[in-house]
């Protein structure tokens, strides 16, 4: 069964804090993501990577940042959290290749993300 | 640029009546559509897409959608609602021919329908 697994559920900052929250999928998918989750906004794209050191910004990058080092983890960083990034942060992932991919996106459970 | 957009925050229905919630979308080439359902303090969950073929597709949970060309919509329906079908949907799209070839597989997501079924 495929997986995508985000190992931190809750977690609650103090403003100025480095945050990172961690990513992980066993599909050996080529394309990762991270997106944001706020009421009323749906999900919002922050960054995504296409391949091992890739990355491209999304919609919202301002105050994120992401690495990549393995295939199978994706890290998003808020280098200084601030209150305006208390939210659920969702990651996903999909495999790449071939004629135009028309696979849906696989997602983890989410990170519920405080800043005080 | 493609867009989606959900005209109800919220949908109310009882059970074992039908639903609908409603999706409508931008892109400049074909669609890719694409429904997800969240239960509380979870991820997304897929239901189903429409990729090409018949415009009714059938998904899980006795889920269907059906994508309209013309108007532009890929409405989510169920026959028969039930209490554990509460929860919030999302419809998203991608353009089938990205101009960003990197970027392709990203989904664009609508802002959510919250759907109550009353006993």
């Amino acid at each position: 069964d495929v997986k995508v697994t985000q190992s931190s559920r809750y977690l609650v900052k103090r403003t100025g804090e480095k945050v990172f929250l961690e990513c992980v999928q066993d599909m050996d998918h080529e394309n990762m993501f991270w997106y944001r989750q706020d009421p009323g906004l749906g999900l919002r794209l922050i960054y995504f990577s296409y391949d091992v050191k890739m990355k491209e910004k999304g919609d919202i990058p301002e105050g994120y940042s992401v690495s990549r080092e393995k295939k199978e983890r994706f890290s998003l960083i808020l280098e200084s959290a601030s209150t305006n990034q208390t939210s659920m942060y969702l990651c996903a992932s999909i495999q790449a290749g071939g004629p135009p991919n028309t696979g849906e996106l696989f997602f983890g459970e989410g990170s519920r993300l405080t800043v005080l | 640029a493609q867009s989606v957009a959900q005209p109800e925050d919220q949908v109310n229905v009882a059970e074992g009546n039908p639903l609908t919630v409603k999706c409508t979308y931008s892109v400049s080439g074909n669609p890719y559509l694409f429904w997800y359902v969240q239960y509380p303090n979870r991820g997304l969950q897929f239901l189903l897409k429409y990729i090409t073929g018949d415009n009714l597709v059938k998904g899980s949970y006795g889920f269907e959608a059906e994508f309209n060309k013309s108007q532009t919509s890929f409405h989510l329906k169920k026959p028969s609602a039930l209490v554990s079908d509460s929860a919030l949907y999302f419809c998203a799209v991608r353009d089938s021919q990205p101009s960003n070839s990197n970027s392709g597989y990203a989904l664009n997501f609508g802002k959510g329908t919250s759907l109550l079924v009353t006993p």
